[in-house]
C-alpha cells in the first residue's frame, strides 16, 4: 500500500461544479502539499498546510491530522482548472522537502 | 521574472550513451531536487542538494550523477547504467527548510 493515496484517479465534471480530491497518508507528517501539473509537464505549488485550512481564490485545502486526510476543493470550477492534481506528504523526521508524493488525480473540467 | 529554467524539453539519445539534464534557477534558492515522472507513479526523487558543493542521494539514486558547483545550477546526468531512463524529469528548488517547492518544465528524455 502506497503511504500516500489520492481518490479519485480520474475525476470529469461540467463548469460550475463544485469539485473534492482526496489525499489520505499513513505516515507521520510535518506538511501536506498540493500541487497542480499541467498537460505541458510544468507543476505549480498551491498549498502547504500543516493543520486547518487555507483558501486562495477558488481554491481551498483543508487537512486533518488526527484522520490524517486532505482535501482539496475547487468551488465554481472551470474548463482552465482542467489538470493533474497531486497531493505530497512532508514525513516528520524527513530531511527538508523529502516529499512522498500521491500518484495524482486527472481532472477535467467540460464547458 | 524568477524562476526555474528546465533545457532541453524533449531530449532522445541512443541507449548506452550518457545524457546530461540542465537545471538553472534565479530565485536564490538554497536547496534543489531532481524527481522521476513515470505514468500512474508519484514523483520519486533521484537527487537533491541543499548547498553548493553537496548533495545526497534520493531513493532512486542508480545510474544517475548531479554536481552543484553553483548555487544556480544543478545538472543531472543520466548514465547508461540507467536501466530503465526513458522518463519524465522534474527539477525544483526551495529556500532551505519547509517551503514550498518551485518546478520547471520538465525534460521528457527518451532512449531507444
Amino acid at each position: 500500500k502506497n503511504e500516500v493515496e489520492q481518490s479519485p484517479q480520474n475525476l470529469t465534471a461540467q463548469e460550475g461544479e463544485f469539485i473534492t480530491i482526496n489525499c489520505s497518508y499513513s505516515v507521520g507528517i510535518s506538511a501536506l502539499h498540493w500541487l497542480q501539473q499541467h498537460p505541458g509537464g510544468g507543476i505549480v505549488s498551491l498549498f502547504m498546510l500543516s493543520s486547518g485550512k487555507k483558501k486562495h481564490g477558488r481554491l481551498i485545502a483543508t487537512i486533518n491530522i488526527q484522520e490524517k486526510h486532505s482535501s482539496l476543493h475547487i468551488t465554481a470550477s472551470h474548463p482552465r482548472d482542467s489538470a493533474v492534481y497531486i497531493c505530497a506528504a512532508e514525513k516528520i523526521g524527513g530531511a527538508t522537502n523529502k516529499l512522498i508524493f500521491g500518484t495524482g488525480t486527472l481532472l477535467a473540467v467540460q464547458p | 521574472d524568477g524562476g526555474i529554467t528546465q533545457s532541453p524539453k524533449y531530449l532522445f539519445r541512443k541507449e548506452g550513451q550518457n545524457v546530461t539534464l540542465s537545471c538553472e534557477q534565479n530565485l536564490n534558492h538554497d536547496a534543489m531536487y531532481w524527481y522521476r515522472q513515470d505514468p500512474g507513479q508519484g514523483l520519486r526523487l533521484i537527487y537533491y542538494s541543499q548547498i553548493v558543493n553537496d548533495f545526497q542521494k534520493g531513493d532512486i539514486a542508480e545510474g544517475y550523477s548531479v554536481s552543484r558547483e553553483k548555487k544556480e545550477s544543478f545538472p543531472l546526468t543520466v548514465t547508461s547504467a540507467q536501466k530503465n531512463p526513458t522518463a519524465f524529469y522534474l527539477c525544483a528548488s526551495s529556500q532551505t527548510g519547509r517551503t514550498p517547492l518551485h518546478f520547471g518544465n520538465g525534460t521528457r528524455l527518451t532512449v531507444t
